[in-house]
């Protein structure tokens, strides 16, 4: 079963405007939740992370939104700039998880036009 | 910074080889990663070690094994090499005490079995 689901494959969205990217989680013993970012080749990166115990992280251009009753957390991105283009995956980690697993969502491919 | 470096970025290997791939992290970390990335599924973890000579399964390890033989080195075997084990490998580690379950990962390893 999927823990973490990211439902939109993609996204596109003008250069300037806002992006918003959003996942889903079923497990209510999450206690953080991470976003990556990931472009060809290359490894994924870390982008922000929130605890269960807040609503809002804020980093620059970037803030996670996280509503815990909806068991959903979004990402957005303002200004949104072509550099962005990426596949974002969001990612959640449980209490007491030995070795600090992360739960990876399906990832979703953002692609900002100049 | 953390550097964790994966042997190959790419491989291409014939059905029923027996095929390493190995990940070296420089970092003292306690816990490293093997996750696959495919289209459509995300990241899903393969095996994960917490320490030197501890493994654990994660959610599709059919068909892979693991060795950690030292806490800086963890590699992925695959046994007998199918088709659908074309994928992309990547390796991540993390120490036990890092921000919030934060990887650091590898920049990847793009097999094709033939």
């Amino acid at each position: 079963d999927q823990q973490v689901k990211q439902n939109s494959p993609s996204l596109s969205v003008q250069e300037g405007r806002i992006s918003i990217l959003n996942c889903d989680y079923t497990n209510s013993m999450f206690d953080y939740f991470l976003w990556y970012k990931k472009y060809p080749a290359e490894g994924p990166t870390f982008l922000i992370s929130i605890s269960s115990i807040k609503d809002k992280n804020e980093d620059g251009r970037f803030t996670v939104f996280l509503n815990k009753s909806a068991k959903h957390l979004s990402l957005h991105i303002v200004p949104s700039q072509p550099g962005d283009s990426a596949v974002y995956f969001c990612a959640a980690s449980g209490a007491g998880n030995q070795g600090g697993k992360l739960i990876f969502g399906q990832g979703t491919e953002l692609s900002v036009k100049p | 910074d953390v550097k964790v470096t994966q042997s190959s970025r790419y491989l291409v290997k014939r059905t029923g080889e027996k095929v390493f791939l190995e990940c070296v992290q420089d970092m003292d970390h306690e816990n490293m990663f093997w996750y696959r990335q495919d289209p459509g599924l995300g990241l899903r973890l393969i095996y994960f070690s917490y320490d030197v000579k501890m493994k654990e399964k994660g959610d599709i390890p059919e068909g892979y094994s693991v060795s950690r033989e030292k806490k800086e080195r963890f590699s992925l075997i695959l046994e007998s090499a199918s088709t659908n084990q074309t994928s992309m490998y990547l390796c991540a580690s993390r120490g036990a005490r890092d921000r919030p379950y934060g990887y650091t990962f590898g920049s990847g390893t793009r097999l094709t079995v033939v």
